[in-house]
């Protein structure tokens, strides 16, 4: 199975900063890659998608995220946070390619907090 | 389309109580899943279904079962509600892209 690290439960930047949010996955074989995002009582939302050999993936709202064989890592940035960012994310990771269970295995989320 | 839709959206039961959540998706995806989200834990799966009349269990399935009598709809039923079942619970679906999509969410409390 596989497993999903995110680096920090709780970040904290001011409105125009960057963001950085950090997720690492466990899996000899590239899978699929995910970020999604839950505002406060809503359900997840998907950010953005990894799923080729492109290695700068861009999502919605100016988010992007890349990916790092070498690392096993796929950190979420963006380049100048807005308040309308602040929620909680998480990374997910699916089976290895070639699976056809469908699952995806989840982070355990990362609160960010945007200050004026 | 409403994509995934979750039915209640707010719940209180007594200790022993039973009940079903429905979730219904307009998709046409194969696979269906409960999970259920606790503060600090992220998201956790407790069943899942990869077609019409199939389940499996996931991660957190003690206490729980489902139903996938049609493709469009995936039933997590309790049987007999123990506080330690409080939580918000998400049903998603997915076809052949993986990427999941989500309900909106179902808050039971366990008293």
């Amino acid at each position: 199975a596989q497993s999903v690290t995110q680096l920090g439960s709780h970040v904290s930047v001011s409105e125009g900063a960057l963001v950085l949010l950090r997720c690492n996955y466990s899996s000899s074989v590239p899978p699929y890659l995910f970020w999604y995002v839950q505002y406060p009582n809503q359900g997840l939302q998907l950010l953005l998608k990894y799923t080729s050999a492109a290695t700068l993936v861009k999502g919605i709202n100016g988010f992007e995220a890349e990916f790092k064989k070498s690392e096993t890592s796929f950190h979420l940035t963006k380049p100048s946070a807005h308040m309308s960012d602040a929620a909680e994310y998480f990374c997910a990771v699916s089976e290895e390619r070639g699976s056809t269970l469908g699952r995806l295995y989840f982070g355990r989320g990362t609160q960010l907090t945007v200050w004026p | 389309n409403a994509g995934v839709t979750q039915t209640p959206k707010f719940r209180v039961l007594k200790t022993g109580q039973s009940m079903t959540l429905l979730c219904a998706q307009d998709m046409n995806h194969e696979y269906m899943y409960w999970y259920r989200q606790d503060p600090g834990m992220g998201l956790r799966l407790i069943h899942y279904s990869v077609g019409e009349g199939t389940t499996a269990k996931g991660e957190v399935p003690d206490g729980y079962n489902v139903s996938r009598l049609k493709k469009q709809n995936f039933l997590l039923g309790l049987e007999s509600a123990a506080p330690s079942q409080t939580s918000v619970y998400f049903c998603a679906s997915s076809g052949r892209g993986a990427e999941q999509y989500f309900g909106p969410g179902t808050r039971l409390t366990v008293t």
